[in-house]
């Protein structure tokens, strides 16, 4: 079966530009995650969705960062005026509703890059 | 704040022998710890997990044991082989958060020599 996929791999960006990343979860999987991967560091929490509604956003770092589900199966987030502090490694992660196991099924990422 | 903490970046181990990583984390409201393996380029994938209400869970050649009074988790392999040789990240979870939002440590470099 497929797993978590996002597009594009990767994505080099000028300073002030905005970026859209996209993943597509697993079929049927309420639970959608996005996750920011510092070079050398583990996954950081950025939002959460249940379906297509945003529960949590807490660890988006400024206004500047944005996501969606709005049919509660494709993401999108998105990244206005980029900052070379944006560069990163943006995970995909989604888990279906009632696993005991909080397990989640991390995509490949997308690795952005700011120069 | 790092609530989720892996102070060794890395291990270098001998095929055959046991590999241990360990974690730490100080949360307290943490109940339920995962091991995730990262290969270069790629997600990464679950391992095995383990509940707060036990102190061991074991799926083949891994174990994970769990200390809650020293809040302290450990995954050892046993025996390794040079195809574990990846990146391991500890990651917990606050079951009253209700959806698994996941906290993760720095991760531990495996290399397993042939």
């Amino acid at each position: 079966g497929a797993g978590v996929s996002q597009s594009p791999r990767y994505k080099v960006a000028k300073r002030g530009q905005d970026v859209a990343l996209r993943c597509d979860p697993i079929s049927g999987h309420v639970s959608l995650f996005w996750y920011q991967q510092a070079l050398g560091q583990g996954p950081e929490f950025l939002t959460y969705f249940q379906n297509e509604a945003q529960l949590d956003k807490s660890g988006l770092p400024s206004d500047r960062f944005f996501a969606e589900r709005p049919e509660g199966s494709v993401s999108t987030l998105k990244i206005q005026r980029t900052q070379q502090e944006d560069s990163a490694v943006y995970l995909c992660a989604s888990s279906s509703r009632g696993s005991l196991t909080y397990e989640q099924y991390f995509g490949p990422g997308t690795r952005l890059t700011v120069t | 704040d790092q609530q989720v903490k892996q102070n060794s970046p890395s291990l270098s181990v001998q095929e055959g022998r046991i590999s241990i990583l360990n974690c730490d984390y100080t949360n307290s409201m943490f109940d339920y710890f995962l091991w995730y393996k990262k290969y270069p380029a790629e997600g990464p994938t679950f391992l095995i997990s383990i509940s707060s209400i036990k102190d061991k869970n074991e799926d083949g050649r891994f174990t994970v044991f769990l200390n809650k009074s020293a809040k302290h988790l450990s995954l050892h392999i046993v025996p390794s082989q040079p195809g574990d040789s990846a990146v391991y990240f500890c990651a917990a979870s606050n079951g009253g958060t209700s959806y698994g939002k996941l906290t993760f440590g720095q991760g531990t470099i495996l290399t397993v020599h042939p």
